[in-house]
C-alpha cells in the first residue's frame, strides 16, 4: 500500500516563472486536496477535488494558481508568475469518501518551494 | 481570532513524561478531531482520530474531546526522544481541515 506521493520534493525558482507540482492520491481515494504551509504555522487549505471535479477553491488561491485532475487520478498544481510570497511547502493529501473515517486525510511529503 | 488555537510552545520534556498538548476551537461545526505529527520538512503523519467526546486511546496516545468546552488534547505517555516533532491538531466539518500552528516537542534522552 503506498503513501500519498509528491513530485518534485523541492523546487527553486526564479521571481516570476511558472512552476508545476505533481501529487499521486493513495489508489482509489477519490478525493484530493491541496494545502499550503508557511514556517511556524499549519497547513492551510488550497483546493480539493472529488474524483475529476474541483468542488471548492479557497480565497487564498490566486489567478495565478490553478489545479487540475483531468482522469480522477494524479492531480496537478500550476503556479503562474511566481512571487517571493508564493515560497511555501506544498502539501497534498487524498481520502476516501463512503469509508467510516471518510474525512480522514493522509498527506504526501510536500514540495518545498522557494521563490527567489 | 485563528478557528483553531494552539499553543505552539516549544515544549521539552525527559524522557519517559507524559507530553500533554492541547488546541481550542470555535467553530461549533467540527465534528472530525485528528492530530497529525510533523517531522522537520516532511509531511504531517496521522496520529489519531476521533469523531466523539471523550477519551480515544491507542498505544502510548490517548486524545481527548470536550465538545461542550470546544477543547482537545493530546497525551504522550513514556514519551521516547523519537516522539520529538512538531504535533499539529487539525479539524473539520465537511471536507476541509483547519489545523493548530503546531507545537514543538522535544524529548530529552
Amino acid at each position: 500500500d503506498t503513501g500519498v506521493s509528491q513530485d518534485p520534493r523541492h523546487k527553486i525558482t526564479k521571481r516570476g516563472q511558472n512552476v508545476t507540482f505533481r501529487c499521486d492520491p493513495i489508489s482509489e481515494h477519490n478525493r484530493l486536496y491541496w494545502y499550503r504551509q508557511t514556517l511556524g504555522q499549519g497547513p492551510e487549505f488550497l483546493t480539493y477535488f472529488q474524483n475529476e471535479a474541483q468542488l471548492e477553491k479557497s480565497r487564498l488561491l490566486s489567478d495565478r494558481f490553478s489545479a487540475e485532475r483531468p482522469k480522477g487520478s494524479f492531480s496537478t498544481l500550476e503556479i503562474q508568475r511566481t512571487e517571493q510570497g508564493d515560497s511555501a511547502m506544498y502539501l497534498c493529501a487524498s481520502s476516501h469518501t463512503g469509508s467510516l473515517d471518510a474525512d480522514t486525510q493522509y498527506f504526501g511529503p510536500g514540495t518545498r518551494l522557494t521563490v527567489l | 481570532q485563528k478557528e483553531v488555537e494552539q499553543d505552539p510552545g516549544p515544549l521539552s520534556v525527559p524522557e519517559g513524561a507524559i507530553v500533554s498538548l492541547n488546541c481550542t476551537y470555535s467553530n461549533s461545526a467540527f465534528q472530525y478531531f485528528m492530530w497529525y505529527r510533523q517531522y522537520s520538512r516532511k509531511g504531517p503523519e496521522l496520529l489519531m482520530y476521533t469523531y466523539s467526546s471523550g477519551n480515544k486511546e491507542d498505544g502510548r496516545f490517548t486524545a481527548q474531546v470536550d465538545k461542550s468546552s470546544k477543547y482537545i488534547s493530546l497525551f504522550i505517555r513514556d514519551s521516547q526522544p523519537s516522539d520529538s516533532a512538531t504535533y499539529l491538531c487539525a479539524m473539520s466539518g465537511d471536507y476541509k481541515l483547519s489545523f493548530g500552528a503546531g507545537t514543538t516537542v522535544t524529548v530529552r534522552a
